[in-house]
């Protein structure tokens, strides 16, 4: 079965700074997807950033960036320039190619402070 | 409304009440899904459905009882709840088994067992 570990359940970091989120993640399988989820404290999750198994480069979304180890089945998300916004919940997760159940984290707080 | 709308917010009540929770969603998918987030664990899936089938029971308790009378509407039907069914309940759709179908979630449900 396939499991996602996120090892820091909260961390902090000064604004305009970067941060870097753990994840870690078991699977046998060799084509899979890997998101970061963010959920604010008004609750709404929302994609942040995903990453196919089958590309080596790391998806980057504007000060979102991803750094993906396939071998070291690692899926680690860094933020940069963090913003007060930025501060929520965020959870690793992982799907199988095809197929519909994502495998989630057990979720990182993420504090930034001003 | 736009996106997965939850009803209610929040619900209280007792172990032996009966009481649904209702989704929306207004993004035109053809799969939903039911999680439950339990404070410091990991989301746990609990139902999928796919074109109105359900296709997935994640070894759920029958005191939970989905419903999914079309493609945008997915109920929870609620029964003789225990204390540790309290959680955030959050709803979630996608389109279908397509390689990179994000999961747009909802606001959540938070539930109260008394």
């Amino acid at each position: 079965a396939q499991t996602v570990t996120q090892s820091q359940p909260e961390m902090s970091v000064q604004e305009a700074e970067t941060v870097t989120l753990s994840c870690t993640y078991d699977t046998s399988e060799s084509d899979y997807y890997l998101f970061w989820y963010k959920q604010p404290p008004s609750r709404q999750m929302i994609l942040v950033i995903r990453q196919e198994a089958y590309k080596q480069q790391n998806a980057t979304e504007n000060r979102f960036s991803v750094n993906f180890q396939k071998a070291a089945k690692s899926f680690s998300l860094k933020i940069s320039d963090s913003q007060l916004g930025d501060a929520a919940m965020y959870f690793c997760a992982y799907r199988v190619e095809y197929g519909n159940k994502l495998v989630f984290g057990a979720g990182t707080i993420l504090r930034v402070k001003s | 409304e736009t996106g997965v709308t939850q009803t209610p917010r929040h619900l209280v009540m007792g172990m032996t009440n009966k009481k649904s929770l209702k989704c929306e969603q207004h993004l035109g998918h053809n799969a939903m899904y039911w999680y439950k987030q339990s404070a410091k664990k990991p989301l746990e899936l609990m139902f999928v459905y796919s074109l109105e089938e359900r296709v997935e029971n994640n070894s759920v308790p029958s005191r939970f009882s989905p419903e999914c009378p079309n493609s945008s509407h997915l109920f929870l039907h609620l029964h003789t709840l225990q204390p540790e069914d309290s959680a955030l309940y959050l709803c979630a759709s996608s389109q279908g088994q397509l390689n990179n179908n994000e999961q747009f979630f909802g606001p959540g449900t938070r539930l109260t067992v008394l």
